[in-house]
């Protein structure tokens, strides 16, 4: 599976937009993206995921670049809950998932009152 | 919530001590994963089960090992726990067909003193 670079950090003030970005550049063609997220001390929340096709639903949209190098996760109205870890994971998903998912160390996402 | 239990929520052991960490997946979902998140990583795959096998692993040594049941719960079984083996871990139940898309357990915060 392909590689990601996500920031380390990033802050948002409450009901803006939150557009957090994710570089995946040796990408394959048939490697989907997919994000998740942790609040902290509870498991991990499936977001959203694509593979070539900007992709909505009522959580987030993701936009991916033409050539699939990178992408942009956004929330469109950040609330405070959306606090915690965002993980931009791209997967082959062959196999049938055989081979989990490859968590790197995500952007920490603080929003601000 | 994702419909996926996990028990117990923290357990603590001595070294060389076995534990077994307990999942219930999501009505409909047939397929589980099984991941270790030590403090302030992201979470690492461990193995996933399917129709009662293994059916992929990550980089774990033989004493994890791991049970599907025919109402595809599952058990990880932990051996001669080392210290390192500290750690949250998680469950997360899908559909054989869109394995990468993963509903998560709240884990289990296992010590080992």
């Amino acid at each position: 599976d392909a590689k990601t670079t996500q920031p380390t950090s990033m802050d948002c003030a409450e009901g803006r937009a939150a557009n957090l970005p994710c570089n995946h550049s040796t990408i394959s063609g048939n490697e989907y993206v997919y994000w998740y997220r942790q609040i902290h001390s509870q498991g991990p929340q499936y977001i959203i995921h694509g593979l070539k096709n900007n992709e909505t639903n009522e959580m987030a949209s993701l936009i991916i670049t033409e050539d699939r190098k990178s992408s942009t996760l956004i929330l469109p109205h950040a609330t405070l809950r959306d606090t915690a870890v965002y993980y931009c994971i791209v997967t082959s998903g062959k196999g049938g998932g055989a081979d989990g998912l490859t968590f790197g160390k995500g952007t920490h996402l603080i929003i601000q009152p | 919530e994702t419909g996926v239990t996990q028990s117990p929520t923290h357990l603590i052991k001595t070294r060389g001590q076995q534990v077994t960490l307990r999942c219930s997946s999501q009505s409909g979902h047939n397929t589980v994963s099984w991941y270790q998140q030590a403090l302030g990583q992201g979470p690492q795959f461990i193995f996933q089960y399917y129709r009662e096998e293994e059916n992929g692993r990550g980089n774990f040594p033989p004493r994890f090992s791991g049970l599907q049941f025919p109402n595809y719960s599952s058990e990880l079984n932990v051996n001669a726990l080392e210290l390192d083996d500290s750690a949250l871990y998680l469950c997360a139940s899908s559909r054989r067909e869109y394995a990468d898309t993963q509903y998560f357990g709240p884990g289990t915060r296992l010590t080992v003193l």
